[in-house]
């Protein structure tokens, strides 16, 4: 079965930082590109990062350009999300998703159960 | 970066057909797949049509997808209470970034 499990998120200050992780199992992992998705509370879904399935390419919202850095490790299975200077606005739930791709397609298959950030004072 | 619209309700008793768009531009649906996902209550959104028009395993033929230009919808024919969920279209953009829909809830009357 493929499983998805977020960690990491938590409550950090304006300004702070945070890692959240993505442990994927039940799956060839580097064979799929993967994706980080948020959801802000009562919002809809919101695109944040992509990485391919070698990790070679990397994609960003401009929202998080220059901020965050998504990145990967293939012989854990796990997937990351450097998150830097964060801000009010940044207070979601993470969730990490499987694309269905070695390329970045947007064909999410599955998503994660997310984890809870809250960046707040 | 654009975003792509739907409308942010819809509603229809037992049976009923109920369909919801999703207006983008020439760079996003216009030339790219449209992908639909279904969120129920408090769960992570799930794979409801791929590519376009595709559907997952176990996802019943009661929900379809089309697209046509830069808009793409979905159908859900034969309402039932637990299609009640938020919808979201997405597709990639060709300036290599993933849009989301706005979303849209559905309610059964």
């Amino acid at each position: 079965e493929v499983q998805l499990v977020e960690s990491g998120g938590g409550l950090v200050q304006p300004g702070g930082s945070l890692r959240l992780s993505c442990a994927a199992s039940g799956f060839t992992f580097s064979n799929f590109a993967m994706s980080w998705v948020r959801q802000a509370p009562g919002k809809g879904l919101e695109w944040v990062s992509a990485i391919s399935g070698s990790g070679d390419s990397t994609y960003y919202a401009d929202s998080v350009k220059g901020r965050f850095t998504i990145s990967r490790d293939n012989s854990k299975n796990t997937l990351y999300l450097q998150m830097n200077s964060l801000r009010a606005d940044d207070t979601a739930v993470y969730h990490c998703a499987k694309d269905m791709a070695l390329g970045v397609e947007f064909w999410f298959d599955p998503w994660g159960q997310g984890t809870l950030v809250t960046v707040s004072s | 970066q654009s975003v792509l619209t739907q409308p942010p309700s819809a509603s229809g008793t037992p049976g009923q057909r109920v369909t919801i768009s999703c207006s983008g531009s020439s760079s996003n649906i216009g030339s790219n797949y449209v992908y639909w996902y279904q969120q129920l209550p408090g769960t992570a959104p799930k794979l409801l049509i791929y590519r376009n028009n595709q559907r997952p395993s176990g996802v019943p033929d009661r929900f379809s997808g089309s697209k046509s230009g830069t808009s793409a919808s979905l159908a859900i024919s034969g309402l039932r209470s637990e299609d009640e969920a938020d919808y979201h279209c997405a597709a990639w953009d060709d300036s290599l970034s993933g849009l989301f829909g706005t979303g849209t809830k559905v309610t059964v009357l």
